[in-house]
């Protein structure tokens, strides 16, 4: 157990639709990031938060946003979703002194994400 | 744009033996990073790389990188069967490569 968690585990929804992903680090981690895995596009990164703030910006679509709430969890928001955006999407937390991204990043289990 | 190519894509190999995952990228980077993931899990940090020349070990993997050949490789040793997993490496602002698969068998 990494000690991050997310939620849902699994979502099904349909095109068009908007979900939220949550996340929760470590203890005492201060960097939040998310990943998206799919058979077509392969593992990308997507955004990293540090403090609350945008650190780095991966392949992230326009469609798509993230925060990082005071109490250092953070949300990734889908919106206007196509069949495509079907993927296992993970968030990953670091100790972040700097937000450099250099820290080791311990991982959730993921949300599976389904559009229908 | 900056790739990653990882190879072999797909790799069998005995318990015992030893073998080499290569990753190749396209432009200059100052930090590499490799993770596993098991099949249906989720990812785990092995190591991160931030010079030239820098070599890290963990038990049976050892990984290092050479900036100006631009090429990290991730070494096993002596593989045993728990060390069947999938490998990425990745780039710069994480810009993955497309994975090694590992199978480990008898």
């Amino acid at each position: 157990d990494s000690g991050v968690t997310q939620t849902p585990k699994h979502l099904i929804t349909a095109t068009g639709q908007r979900v939220t992903l949550r996340c929760s680090p470590r203890s005492g981690d201060l960097s939040v990031y998310w990943y998206q895995q799919s058979l077509d596009q392969g593992l990308q990164f997507l955004i990293q938060y540090y403090n609350g703030e945008e650190r780095a910006k991966g392949n992230i679509l326009e469609r798509f946003s993230a925060q990082q709430f005071p109490d250092l969890h953070s949300e990734l928001n889908l919106s206007s979703l196509e069949l495509g955006d079907s993927a296992l999407y993970f968030c990953a937390s670091s100790v972040g002194a700097s937000g450099s991204m250099i820290d080791t990043q311990y991982f959730g289990p993921g949300t599976r994400l389904t559009v229908l | 744009e900056l790739k990653v190519e990882q190879n072999p894509l797909f790799l069998s190999m005995q318990e015992g033996k030893n073998y080499t995952i290569y990753c190749n990228y396209s432009t200059t980077s100052d930090r590499l990073y490799w993770y596993r993931q098991d099949p249906g899990k989720s990812l785990e940090s092995l190591f991160v790389l931030l010079s030239n020349g820098a070599v890290k070990q963990e038990g049976r993997l050892m990984a290092s990188l050479d900036t100006k050949a631009r090429l990290s490789t991730l070494h096993i040793t002596a593989a045993v069967h728990d060390l069947s997993a999938t490998y990425f490496c990745a780039v710069d602002k994480l810009i993955f490569g497309t994975g090694t698969r590992l199978q480990v068998f008898p």
